[in-house]
């Protein structure tokens, strides 16, 4: 059974501050990553996706790729109460003729004043 | 552009009975999966579909079918129902079933079985 790992939280982080959220995934074939965002009783929303090793920057999120490590983190700078969500790590894998996401449990983010 | 649309947005069945859930998919996808939400859980994968036809299945019995229509639109059976059915059932379409530039997910169904 392929595993995508979260700390289920809740991580709490002052305004302003720089909000760390890992994940790690078992499948070393894993190709693409995913973060989505997800309110309370909505649906995911995609915040960004990761294909290479290294950092990609969006806004005031970063996504962290080490696939020798087996590891996806993001980051969030200056962090909002509007951040307050549940953050939910995806990998992309291939099933049957195309491909599924496998999500981790999420980690709540709850960002103070 | 309009988005990925699912009705209806809540329903109650009761155990044992069947249930249609039906998705659009954004404009220009033409795969749409289907997945299923526990409370407190991440999402998990039922199916997907391509070219009318179910291209990739997850770990679900076979009384949970779909179906994929010419406009690329597509419903979500599921039989029998069972109490552990109760969940938020998410439809997400992709530009193509490998998902590469992401899936986008629908506002979902809150299915409760009593």
């Amino acid at each position: 059974q392929k595993e995508v790992e979260q700390n289920s939280g809740p991580l709490s982080v002052p305004e302003g501050a720089i909000a760390s959220l890992n994940c790690t995934y078992s499948d070393r074939g894993s190709q693409s990553f995913f973060w989505y965002r997800q309110y309370s009783g909505k649906s995911p929303e995609l915040i960004m996706f990761i294909y290479s090793n290294g950092d990609k920057e969006d806004g005031r999120f970063t996504a962290q790729l080490n696939k020798a490590s087996q590891y996806v983190s993001l980051l969030i700078r200056d962090s909002q109460p509007s951040d307050s969500a549940t953050y939910l790590c995806a990998v992309n894998e291939i099933t049957g003729g195309g491909n599924k996401l496998t999500f981790g449990t999420g980690t709540q983010l709850k960002v103070e004043l | 552009e309009t988005g990925v649309t699912q009705s209806p947005t809540h329903l109650i069945k009761t155990r044992g009975q069947q249930v249609t859930l039906r998705c659009s998919s954004q404009s220009g996808h033409n795969t749409v999966s289907w997945y299923q939400q526990a409370l407190g859980q991440g999402p998990q994968f039922i199916f997907q579909y391509y070219r009318e036809e179910e291209n990739g299945r997850g770990n679900f019995p076979p009384r949970f079918s779909g179906l994929q229509f010419p406009n690329y639109s597509s419903e979500l059976n599921v039989n029998a129902l069972e109490l552990d059915d109760s969940a938020l059932y998410l439809c997400a379409s992709s530009l193509d079933p490998g998902g590469g530039y992401g899936y986008t997910f629908g506002s979902g169904t809150r299915l409760t079985v009593v």
